[in-house]
C-alpha cells in the first residue's frame, strides 16, 4: 500500500530557527502539492510541483518560505527564519492526474510549533 | 481560478440519522470532484469521488451527486456511525488543480 511519507512529524522550535520538512511523494506521482492546515484558514495550498517544476507558489510568503523537489523523490519545503504564525500542520500531497487516478493522496503531516 | 464554498461548517445529527454536505464551485470547467475525510490529528484521505460526466455515484452508505449546470455537489450519509465523526471536505479541481472548501465537522450524537 504505497502511501506518501513526512518527516519529521512533529517539531517543536524557536522563532527565528530554520525549520525544514520533507516528503517523499508515492512512486510513479508526477505532482506534489505543499499544504498548510490551521483552525482559522483550513487548508491552503503552499505551492504545487509537476514533474518537479514548479508551477504554482502564490500562496507562499516569498521572504521566508521555499520549496524545492531536488529529485522525483523527495520535496522539501523551508522556512526561514520561522515565526510563531508559522505554527500549523504542513501536508504534502502526491497525485498522478493524467493517469487513472486523479486525486491526491495526503502524506501523515508535519505539526510545526514556533515558540 | 477556482472558488469552493461549503456549508455547513458544523453538522450535527442522531446515530443512525442521515447527514448531507453540500458545495459549490465557480469554475464551469472544472471536472472532478473528490471528497476527503479527516479523522482528528490524521491525514484527509479520499471516501470518495465524481467525475463530471456522471451525476451521482454510491458505494455502500455514501453517496455524492453532481449538478453541472447549478455547480454544484453534494454528499450524503446514510445510517450514520460514531465512526462517521470527522471533518470532511470537498474539492473540485480545475486548471490550477484541487482547490478545498472549508470543511465540515461531522458530530454524530449517540
Amino acid at each position: 500500500d504505497a502511501r506518501v511519507t513526512q518527516t519529521p512529524r512533529h517539531k517543536v522550535t524557536e522563532m527565528g530557527q530554520e525549520v525544514t520538512m520533507r516528503c517523499q511523494p508515492i512512486l510513479g506521482h508526477n505532482t506534489v502539492f505543499w499544504y498548510r492546515q490551521t483552525m482559522m484558514q483550513g487548508l491552503e495550498l503552499l505551492a504545487y510541483f509537476r514533474n518537479r517544476a514548479p508551477l504554482d507558489d502564490s500562496g507562499m510568503p516569498k521572504d521566508r518560505f521555499s520549496a524545492e523537489m531536488p529529485d522525483a523523490t523527495l520535496a522539501t519545503l523551508k522556512i526561514q527564519p520561522s515565526e510563531p504564525r508559522d505554527s500549523a500542520v504542513y501536508f504534502c500531497a502526491s497525485g498522478d492526474p493524467d493517469g487513472i487516478q486523479e486525486t491526491q493522496y495526503f502524506g501523515p503531516g508535519t505539526r510545526l510549533l514556533v515558540l | 481560478g477556482e472558488n469552493v464554498e461549503q456549508h455547513p461548517s458544523t453538522l450535527s445529527v442522531q446515530e443512525g440519522d442521515s447527514a448531507v454536505i453540500k458545495c459549490t464551485y465557480s469554475d464551469s470547467a472544472s471536472n472532478y470532484f473528490p471528497w476527503y475525510k479527516q479523522e482528528l490529528g490524521k491525514r484527509p484521505q479520499l471516501i470518495i469521488d465524481i467525475r463530471s460526466n456522471v451525476g451521482e455515484k454510491k458505494d455502500q452508505r455514501i453517496a455524492v451527486t453532481l449538478n453541472k449546470t447549478a455547480k454544484h455537489f453534494s454528499l450524503h450519509i446514510t445510517e450514520t456511525q460514531p465512526e462517521d465523526s470527522a471533518v470532511y471536505f470537498c474539492a473540485a479541481r480545475g486548471a490550477d488543480g484541487l482547490t478545498f472548501g472549508k470543511g465540515t465537522h461531522l458530530i454524530i450524537q449517540p
